[in-house]
């Protein structure tokens, strides 16, 4: 069965501190990306990666750097969160045929 | 620029139909896909069209006009579960970018 995961799934932090979301799949995609959903903006594109440290930036890039060590693996790293970075954070593959498979979603609270 | 756009909100009637559309501006139109998204739950792929014309895929059809940068999600003999937001998301000629996600509409079914 083919799955997108991430963890955590619910986060809460203080304004300044470091956060780490990390996304897993299981079907050797070679393109991931991150996106984060906020009401009245919708889905919106943070990065994306080609394959293991092959990384470029998506729409909204400022804040947040990425990490792909393994090409199961996609992590997304806030350095000194901000309050306006509440939001919910997806991870999504994409498929040969260009499908994107999301995963559940991790909801970052920044206090 | 870039831009998709949908309406808001729709509201209809079980066992009758529903059509969400979908209006784009992009540059290098590379394909457009339908996904539904639960509440609090992450998007699920529906369908992807590239080519003008209606496609049929049973209880839902998406229908694209490349030329007026048009689309839509034809969902047939509606049940209470179909309620639930449907986004469009373009993909540019680039597909290994991400998509470019309209804001979503929310489908109301009611008995």
């Amino acid at each position: 069965d083919m799955k997108v995961t991430q963890m955590p799934r619910y986060l809460i932090k203080r304004m300044g501190e470091n956060v780490l979301l990390e996304c897993g799949q299981d079907m050797s995609h070679e393109t991931m990306y991150w996106y984060r959903q906020d009401p009245g903006l919708g889905l919106q594109l943070i990065y994306i990666s080609y394959d293991v440290d092959s990384n470029s930036e998506g729409d909204i890039p400022k804040g947040y750097r990425v990490s792909r060590k393994k090409r199961e693996h996609f992590s997304l790293i806030l350095d000194s969160a901000k309050t306006n970075q509440t939001s919910v954070y997806f991870c999504a593959s994409r498929d040969n045929y260009a499908e994107q498979f999301f995963g559940p979603g991790t909801r970052l609270t920044v206090l | 620029g870039q831009g998709v756009e949908q309406p808001a909100k729709l509201m209809s009637v079980e066992g009758t139909f529903a059509r969400v559309n979908c209006t784009y501006s992009t540059s290098g139109f590379n394909g457009l896909s339908w996904y539904q998204q639960r509440e609090g739950q992450a998007p699920v792929f529906l369908s992807y069209v590239v080519l003008d014309g209606l496609k049929d895929s049973g209880h839902f059809s998406t229908f694209l006009s490349r030329s007026n940068g048009y689309s839509y999600l034809l969902l047939t003999e509606l049940q209470i579960k179909d309620s639930a937001s449907y986004l469009c998301a373009v993909r540019v000629s680039n597909y290994a970018q991400g998509l470019t996600f309209g804001l979503g509409t929310r489908v109301s079914v009611f008995p």
